[in-house]
C-alpha cells in the first residue's frame, strides 16, 4: 500500500529557533500533499495544501510566513516552523494523495511529528 | 460549506459485540465520504471510503459503512469488535467538484472492553 513517512518523529526545541519537518510519499508520486495541525483530543486542522512545483495554498487564519512549505519534488514536501514559540508546540502530521488528478483519490497519512517548543 | 458531524465523543461496547460509529455530512454538492482510525501517537490509517456505486462499502479489518443519501450520513460499523479495536475514528467529507480538500469530523473514541 501507498507509504507516506515523516522525519523527524519528535522534537523539541527552543523558542525562537526553527524546526523544518519531512514529508516524503515512499512508493508513489504526490503532486499534492497537505499539512495539518492536531491538538490534544481534537481533530486534524488543515493548514496548508502544497502542490509540487508552485506556492502552497494557505488555510485561512494559516501565517504563511510563520509556516513555511516547500513541494520540492514529487516525493518531498517541507514544513518549517519559523521562530517557533511554545504556542506552536503540537502534532503536526501530513497526508499525499497519488497524482492521478482524481478528486476521489485516497489521502495517506505520514505517521505524525510531535513538537515540543520550550 | 462542507462539515462532518460524529455526534458521540465516545462509543463503548463489549467485545464480541457489533459496533456503530455515527457520522453525518454536509456538501453543495456529491459527496466522496472517508474514514479513518487514529492510535496513539500515530498519523491516520485509512479504513474506507465511498466514491459510487454500492451503498455498503467494506474497508480494512472487517470495518463497513453504508452511504445513506437521504440522511447524508455514513456510519462505520462492524459486526464483532474487538479490543484491538480501541481507538480514535475520524469520518471524512471531500466534495467531489472541490478538489482534495478534505474536512474531518471532530472524531469518535471507541472503547471496546474484553
Amino acid at each position: 500500500g501507498a507509504v507516506v513517512s515523516q522525519h523527524p518523529s519528535r522534537v523539541i526545541c527552543k523558542s525562537g529557533t526553527s524546526v523544518k519537518i519531512e514529508c516524503r510519499s515512499l512508493d508513489f508520486q504526490a503532486t499534492t500533499m497537505f499539512w495539518y495541525r492536531q491538538f490534544p483530543k481534537q481533530s486534524l486542522m488543515l493548514m496548508a495544501t502544497s502542490n509540487e512545483g508552485s506556492k502552497a495554498t494557505y488555510e485561512q487564519g494559516v501565517e504563511k510566513d510563520k509556516f513555511l512549505i516547500n513541494h520540492a519534488s514529487l516525493t518531498l514536501s517541507t514544513l518549517t516552523v519559523t521562530s517557533a514559540h511554545p504556542e506552536d508546540s503540537s502534532f503536526y502530521i501530513c497526508s499525499a494523495t497519488p497524482g492521478s488528478g482524481d478528486s476521489g483519490e485516497t489521502q495517506y497519512f505520514g505517521p505524525g511529528t510531535r513538537l515540543l517548543v520550550l | 460549506a462542507q462539515s462532518v458531524a460524529q455526534p458521540e465523543d465516545q462509543v463503548n461496547v463489549a467485545e464480541g459485540n457489533p459496533l456503530t460509529v455515527k457520522c453525518t455530512y454536509s456538501v453543495s454538492g456529491n459527496p466522496y465520504l472517508f474514514w479513518y482510525v487514529q492510535y496513539p501517537n500515530r498519523g491516520l490509517q485509512f479504513l474506507l471510503k465511498y466514491i459510487t456505486g454500492d451503498n455498503l462499502v467494506k474497508g480494512s479489518y472487517g470495518f463497513e459503512a453504508e452511504f445513506n443519501k437521504s440522511q447524508t450520513s455514513f456510519h462505520l460499523k462492524k459486526p464483532s469488535a474487538l479490543v484491538s479495536d480501541s481507538a480514535l475514528y475520524f469520518c471524512a467529507v471531500r466534495d467531489k467538484a472541490g478538489g482534495f480538500k478534505t474536512i474531518f469530523g471532530a472524531g469518535t473514541r471507541l472503547f471496546v472492553k474484553a
